[in-house]
């Protein structure tokens, strides 16, 4: 497999403009992740689905982020409008039930609001 | 609420042995990780160990849990330079089944 991709690998856009991120999770798994990383805050998990219905989106910072999973082999982030304080790292991350519950990670996204 | 909490920074030489520590909040986690993140990449399972385990080995990795202390620690020995990344400490909040990272230690491994 292999293993999370995620699309684009860097954005820039300017501050007001629609950004869109896109994941696609391991098959076979249930669960997919959103997170964000930056040097203030750490890694901050956004959202996470199971079976393709958000679970808890209680970590996206406010109405302007939004996320969806159409199937078991897409999801995305959108940010509208963005803002430069949006500017981080953002991860996707995939796990199946069971095991030791590892969560396999994408190579993420930087973006960078100016 | 869950936290985790971890050192920012680890300096040492190569062939030295590195250690890094974590203390955790949540005493019914089943799961806790050590994750490496290396520049530009996303974070890769590292190693785990069992909530019912003090320790465990694997090659050159350590990991010691101290469950009474809430305490969990990384030995890394033979440190090359390879080794340095970001490592996460992360336990499984039993609530949620959510994954809580710590900040994360930088390691750095000067020749």
């Amino acid at each position: 497999d292999a293993g999370v991709i995620q699309s684009p690998r860097h954005e820039v856009t300017e501050m007001g403009q629609e950004v869109t991120l896109r994941c696609k999770p391991i098959s076979g798994h249930d669960y997919l992740f959103w997170y964000r990383q930056t040097m203030m805050r750490g890694l901050e998990l956004l959202i996470y689905f199971n079976n393709n219905v958000p679970i808890d989106d209680s970590g996206m910072p406010e109405d302007r982020f939004s996320a969806k999973m159409p199937n078991a082999s897409f999801s995305t982030l959108k940010i509208q409008p963005s803002e430069p304080r949006d500017s981080a790292v953002y991860f996707c991350a995939s796990r199946v039930l069971g095991g030791n519950n590892e969560q396999f990670f994408g190579p993420g996204t930087r973006l960078t609001v100016l | 609420g869950e936290d985790v909490e971890q050192s920012l920074f680890l300096s040492v030489r190569e062939g030295d042995s590195s250690v890094i520590n974590c203390t955790y909040t949540d005493s019914s986690s089943t799961y806790l990780y050590w994750y490496k993140q290396e520049p530009g990449a996303g974070l890769q399972l590292l190693t785990y160990i069992f909530s019912n385990m003090d320790m465990k080995q694997d090659q050159r990795l350590t990991v010691l849990l101290n469950k009474k202390d809430k305490h969990l620690s990384l030995r890394i020995a033979d440190t090359q330079t390879g080794d340095s990344a970001i490592y996460f400490c992360a336990e499984i909040a039993s609530n949620t089944g959510k994954l809580i990272f710590g900040q994360g230690t930088t390691l750095q491994v000067k020749p």
